[in-house]
C-alpha cells in the first residue's frame, strides 16, 4: 500500500497546455505539501495545506494552483506551461510539523 | 529567515570508513532539524529527526546526527559506511511562518561509498 502517491510519474507535454498532478496520501495526515526540485537537485517548497486549509503559498507563478478537496488529497493544476517548470515535483504529507515528512515518488515534468 | 547549509556538494569514503555529512543551520527559535536520502528517481526517504533531548539522535539504516547548538550544526554521520549508502543526503530545519510553518531544504551532498 502506496503511502503517498502521484500520478502521472512522467508526464511530456508542449509549451501553453494546462496540465494537472495528482497527489493522494493514506496516512490520515493532516497537513500536504508540494516541492519541486530543479534539475541540480535544489528542493523549494511551493505550496502547504492543513486539513484542507492553504498555510504555505511561496512565491511562485499565478499559473501553478493547488486544490485540496479533502486533507487527503493535494492536486496542483499548472495553466499555461513554460520551458522553465521542467522539474521534478513532490508531493509530501507530515502528520505535525514535528514529524519528518513522507514524499511521494515524485512526477517528472517535461515541457517541449 | 531561516536557512541550511550543506557545504560539501559531494562527500567520497570507502567502505567500513566512518561517514560524515555537513549540516549548518540558520532559524529563530528552538531548531526542528531532519535528514533525508533520495536515492536515484525516488523521493526522499526520513532519516533522523532532532526536536529536543539528547543531542545524539539515532536514525534509519545505521545514521546517526549530532545536534550542536552553540555550533549550529546538526552532521550526519554513520560508523562505518556500506556502498549501498550512495545517495543524495538532504539536511532540512524547519522554521515559523505567519500562519503556518515550512520547512527548507538544503541543496544536498552526493555520498559516494567505494568498495
Amino acid at each position: 500500500d502506496t503511502a503517498v502517491s502521484q500520478t502521472p510519474k512522467y508526464l511530456v507535454t508542449q509549451m501553453g497546455n494546462d496540465k494537472s498532478i495528482k497527489c493522494e496520501q493514506n496516512l490520515g495526515h493532516d497537513t500536504m505539501y508540494w516541492y519541486k526540485q530543479d534539475s541540480k537537485k535544489f528542493l523549494k517548497i511551493m505550496f502547504s495545506y492543513n486539513n484542507k486549509e492553504l498555510i504555505i503559498n511561496e512565491t511562485v507563478p499565478n499559473r501553478f494552483s493547488p486544490k485540496s478537496p479533502d486533507k487527503a488529497h493535494l492536486n496542483l493544476h499548472i495553466n499555461s506551461l513554460e520551458l522553465g517548470d521542467s522539474a521534478v515535483y513532490f508531493c509530501a504529507s507530515s502528520q505535525t510539523a514535528d514529524y519528518g515528512y513522507t514524499f511521494g515518488s515524485g512526477t517528472r515534468l517535461t515541457v517541449v | 529567515a531561516q536557512s541550511v547549509a550543506q557545504p560539501e556538494d559531494q562527500v567520497n569514503v570507502a567502505e567500513g570508513n566512518p561517514l560524515t555529512v555537513k549540516c549548518t543551520y540558520s532559524v529563530s527559535g528552538n531548531p526542528y532539524l531532519f535528514w533525508y536520502v533520495q536515492y536515484p528517481n525516488r523521493g526522499l526517504q526520513f532519516l533522523l529527526k532532532y526536536i529536543t533531548g539528547d543531542n545524539l539522535v539515532k536514525g534509519s539504516y545505521g545514521f546517526e546526527a549530532e545536534f550542536n547548538k552553540s555550533q549550529t550544526s546538526f552532521h550526519l554521520k554513520k560508523p562505518s559506511a556500506l556502498v549501498s549508502d550512495s545517495a543524495l543526503y538532504f539536511c532540512a530545519v524547519r522554521g515559523d511562518y505567519t500562519g503556518g510553518f515550512k520547512t527548507i531544504f538544503g541543496a544536498g551532498t552526493r555520498l559516494f561509498v567505494k568498495a
